[in-house]
């Protein structure tokens, strides 16, 4: 089975801090992504990435950044959390399908609920 | 951006009633996918549909995708309080786009 593990399952932090939501998958995908769920708006794509040291910006990256040093491995990063960014943060993974970079099936972990205060 | 509008929104019915939900939007799909998600979880694959008129189903879950490739739905049977999460559609268009979500339907299904 396909196993996506988010670092965190809740995190509260403060204004103007750093923060890092880690996210490791086993089964050899290129493509990693990071989403935002909250209600009323769905899920909304922040970075994905389809090759190590790879990103491309989705539909929402301000204020969030995103590294990838090896391919099991898809950091999400908040430079300065502010309180908007309080949400369900969700890491998903799939296989690189053709030239599509975000690919067909996506493998989602568990989510990391974010406050910040 | 293409849009997957996901209908009702909200549903709550009892057990052992039928229900469908709906997935619509104007573009092409190279294929769909279904997901659920229960609260504080992430969301998980149910099933994908690829051929424009295709019907799979799972145990009491139906799901059909539309002739034109454009439109899904999701048909369960005799519903049972296990059935209650989040559904998500998720439209794929084969290129560079990549994957589209809905927003979702609520499906509570009370004993």
């Amino acid at each position: 089975d396909v196993k996506v593990t988010q670092s965190s399952r809740y995190l509260v932090k403060r204004t103007g801090e750093k923060v890092f939501l880690e996210c490791v998958q086993d089964m050899d995908h290129e493509n990693m992504f990071w989403y935002r769920q909250d209600p009323g708006l769905g899920l909304r794509l922040i970075y994905f990435s389809y090759d190590v040291k790879m990103k491309e910006k989705g539909d929402i990256p301000e204020g969030y950044s995103v590294s990838r040093e090896k391919k099991e491995r898809f950091s999400l990063i908040l430079e300065s959390a502010s309180t908007n960014q309080t949400s369900m943060y969700l890491c998903a993974s799939s296989f690189f399908v053709g030239h599509s970079s975000r690919g067909d099936i996506q493998y989602f972990g568990a989510g990391t609920r974010l406050s910040v205060l | 951006t293409q849009l997957l509008e996901q209908s009702p929104q909200f549903l709550s019915i009892q057990e052992g009633e039928n229900l469908t939900v709906y997935c619509n939007s104007s573009s092409v799909f190279s294929s769909l996918q279904w997901y659920r998600q229960e609260p504080g979880e992430g969301p998980v694959l149910l099933v994908t549909v690829v051929t424009g008129g295709e019907v799979k189903k799972l145990k009491r879950l139906t799901f059909q995708f539309g002739d034109a490739r454009k439109d899904s739905s999701l048909h369960i049977t005799a519903a049972q309080p296990g059935d209650t999460g989040l559904y998500l559609c998720a439209g794929a268009e084969g290129g560079a786009d990549g994957l589209t979500f809905g927003k979702g339907t609520h499906l509570i299904i009370q004993p």
